[in-house]
C-alpha cells in the first residue's frame, strides 16, 4: 500500500499568515492527489483535486503544488474560516486509497 | 444540489452485525462509483470499500476484508455496508462518499456513528 505521511501534524499560525503544509508519498503517484479540510463535527470538504486543480467554490488563497512523491497545500493568507484540519488523499489506485495523518491548523 | 445521508449506524456488541444505507439525491446515482470512508473518534480518515457505478470492480481495505459487504442498488439510489464479526476497531463515524468523472472523491455525507462495545 501507498504510505502518506504530512507534516507538519500541527501548525499555529494568525490571520494573514502565508501556511505550507507537505504531503509525501512512499512511491509515485503522479498527481492523482487531493487536499480535503475538515472541520469539527464535519463531513471533509474538497479543495485540491489532481495535486493543483482548485475545486469549483473554493477560495483562490488555497493552491496545490507538486507531483510523483512530494505535494504542498499552501494557503496564501490564513483567514479566520481557514481553522480545521487538513487531510492529504492519494487516488492513484482505487485498490487501496490512502489519507495522510493530517494537520491541526490552529489559532497563534 | 447532491446529498448523500448515511443511516442505519448505533451501538453494537463485538461480533455482531450492522447495515449502513447511504440515500443518494441530486445527481444521477448509477453513473458514479462510491465509497465508504471511517474515522474513528478523534482520529484521521480511513479508506473502508469502493464500489464501481454497476458493481463490477469491488475493492475492500485489508482491515475490513472478508468481514464487510459493499453493495448498491442503483434503482434506489442507495449504497450498502453490510458489517459482520464487528470488533472494537470498527467504532467511527462512516461516510459515503461520491467519486466524481476526475476520480476524486468530491462529495461526502454526514456520516453516521458505528459504536462496537460491550
Amino acid at each position: 500500500d501507498i504510505q502518506m505521511t504530512q507534516s507538519p501534524s500541527t501548525l499555529s499560525a494568525s490571520v494573514g499568515d502565508r501556511v505550507t503544509i507537505t504531503c509525501r508519498a512512499s512511491q509515485s503517484i503522479s498527481s492523482w492527489l487531493a487536499w480535503y479540510q475538515q472541520k469539527p463535527g464535519k463531513a471533509p470538504k474538497l479543495l485540491i483535486y489532481k495535486a493543483s486543480s482548485l475545486e469549483s467554490g473554493v477560495p483562490s488563497r488555497f493552491s496545490g503544488s507538486g507531483s510523483g512523491t512530494e505535494f504542498t497545500l499552501t494557503i496564501s493568507s490564513l483567514q479566520p474560516d481557514d481553522f480545521a484540519t487538513y487531510y492529504c488523499q492519494q487516488y492513484n489506485s482505487y485498490s487501496s486509497l490512502t489519507f495522510g495523518g493530517g494537520t491541526k491548523v490552529e489559532i497563534k | 444540489e447532491v446529498q448523500l445521508v448515511e443511516s442505519g449506524g448505533g451501538l453494537v456488541q463485538p461480533g455482531g452485525s450492522l447495515r449502513l444505507s447511504c440515500a443518494a439525491s441530486g445527481f444521477t446515482f448509477s453513473s458514479y462509483s462510491m465509497n465508504w470512508v471511517r474515522q474513528a473518534p478523534g482520529k484521521g480518515l480511513e479508506w473502508v470499500s469502493y464500489i464501481s457505478s454497476s458493481s463490477s470492480t469491488i475493492y475492500y481495505a485489508d482491515s475490513v476484508k472478508g468481514r464487510f459487504t459493499i453493495s448498491r442498488d442503483n434503482a434506489k439510489n442507495s449504497l450498502y455496508l453490510q458489517m459482520n464479526s464487528l470488533r472494537d476497531e470498527d467504532t467511527a463515524v462512516y461516510y459515503c462518499a461520491r467519486v466524481d468523472t476526475a476520480m476524486v472523491i468530491d462529495y461526502w455525507g454526514q456520516g453516521t456513528l458505528v459504536t462496537v462495545s460491550s
